[in-house]
């Protein structure tokens, strides 16, 4: 089945770090890139960066720099996103989403991790 | 920064009735290989959101066929022939074209 997994919700305090992960199944791993996307309560959708799961060769927007790392795991098909220095407007649904070059769109998307992060 | 800008922010509409949703950008999607580099997705309530037209105007594979997109450059439409109660949630726009991949804010479609 093709599918991707990501972990579980967490709470985190103001200034700690979040590594959420996202474990793709059913398709070639390496054949496709893989983008972060983040979607705070109430709000629209917020393109967080990019990964190359095959070499893991990564780039984010500018937003982010410095506080985000993208990581991939070709022996267990994983990529995970890390941000560092939360603040309580990084609270939000995280969501890892395939892109599919021929199509130039997101064709397979996770299930979101809920992200809290409040003192 | 490609800005992408949607309307209307919301949207009531009557089950069996059409409905229209726009989406412009801050510069032209239209790539060198005359492909649009613009994206609809609907997030229904609850869910991740889920791809329903790519470069423009191609439905995705499951996607109804009264789901259609149009335009080209910087105006882009998404329309509904008929409205079913199943396609309530927020329809978002997003272009493809260059990095920093960008989103419109979104229209809520809601039934009457």
């Amino acid at each position: 089945q093709v599918q991707l997994v990501q972990s579980g919700a967490e709470v985190k305090k103001p200034g700690a770090s979040l590594k959420v992960s996202c474990k793709a199944s059913g398709y070639s791993f390496t054949g496709y890139y893989m983008h972060w996307v983040r979607q705070a309560p109430g709000q629209g959708l917020e393109w967080m960066g990019i990964i190359n799961p095959n070499g893991g060769r990564a780039s984010y927007t500018q937003k982010f720099q410095g506080r985000l790392t993208m990581t991939s795991d070709t022996s267990t098909s994983t990529v995970y996103m890390e941000l560092s220095s939360l603040r309580s407007d990084d609270t939000a649904v995280y969501y890892c989403a395939r892109i599919n070059m021929i199509l130039h769109a997101f064709d397979l998307w996770g299930q979101g991790t809920v992200v809290t992060v409040s003192s | 920064d490609i800005v992408m800008t949607q309307s209307p922010l919301s949207l009531p509409v009557t089950p069996g009735e059409p409905a229209s949703i726009s989406c412009r950008s801050s510069q032209s999607l239209l790539h060198g290989n005359d492909n649009n580099y613009l994206d609809w997705y609907l997030q229904k309530p609850g869910q991740s959101p889920q791809l329903l037209i790519y470069m423009g105007s191609n439905r995705a594979s499951g996607v109804p066929e009264r789901f259609s997109g149009s335009g080209s450059g910087i105006d882009f439409t998404l329309k509904i022939s008929r409205v079913e109660a199943e396609d309530v949630g927020v329809y978002y726009c997003m272009q493809a074209l260059q990095i920093p991949l960008t989103f419109g804010g979104g229209t809520k479609v809601e039934i009457k």
